[in-house]
């Protein structure tokens, strides 16, 4: 296993398109989560899964954004009807639950830039 | 969102230079982390903290949990070129329903040769 990996790294698309973006968490991890960091900020939480379900969603996600994770393995962040404001860096991590916080891992990131 | 507040928001030192950086909040957390953002990528941890008044290191790192519970420090001895980059401090209550990070907005370190 070689960590959170998340998919694509970088995407750029037009405002009101959708976007989705994945993530593979490590394979023994039953908690996923999705962070949002825009420039200059640390990073914000979304919402999160202990295996597939979704057990909270942070003010900071809109009717527009939805997250799923249907087999409690990989998720899916899909933005409907993107905004300028959308462009950020999306970021994945995941852990186990109760266990050692040296064990949330983070990915690397998606870079979405609204145009 | 919810951030806690750290400072300073950006240095800029010479390379053998000691740096500090510290983090407040407003909350009580159990549990402390430190991590190191290089740019285009994901945070990666450094130090990891359990304990009201702990001091932990990790090489020229050194870290420590407030008695508070409310604030941390990290300090880097001897610094390098390879340390630059945007160093977070996160605070989270493990174990409990949620374990979400609640995250600083950074200190970026530029280490001059």
């Amino acid at each position: 296993d070689t960590g959170v990996s998340q998919d694509p790294r970088h995407k750029i698309t037009k405002r009101g398109q959708n976007v989705t973006f994945r993530c593979d968490p490590i394979s023994e991890h039953n908690r996923l989560y999705w962070y949002r960091q825009t420039l200059g900020q640390g990073p914000e939480f979304l919402t999160y899964f202990q295996n597939e379900a979704q057990l909270e969603k942070s003010r900071l996600l809109s009717d527009r954004f939805s997250a799923e994770r249907p087999k409690g393995s990989f998720s899916t962040l899909e933005i409907q009807r993107t905004e300028q404001g959308d462009s950020a860096m999306y970021l994945c991590a995941s852990s186990l639950t109760g266990g050692n916080p040296r064990g949330y891992t983070f990915g690397s990131g998606t870079r979405l830039t609204v145009v | 969102g919810q951030q806690l507040n750290q400072s300073p928001q950006s240095m800029f030192i010479q390379e053998g230079e000691d740096v500090s950086m510290n983090c407040t909040s407003s909350s009580i957390f159990n549990t402390w982390l430190w991590y190191k953002q290089d740019p285009g990528e994901g945070p990666v941890l450094l130090i990891a903290l359990y304990k009201a008044g702990e001091l932990t290191s990790n090489g020229r790192l050194t870290a420590q949990f407030g008695i508070t519970r409310k604030d941390s420090f990290l300090n880097i001895s001897a610094s390098i070129p390879s340390d630059v980059g945007i160093y977070f401090c996160a605070g989270v209550n493990y174990g409990g329903s949620q374990g979400n990070l609640i995250f600083g907005k950074g200190t970026k370190l530029s280490v001059k040769p």
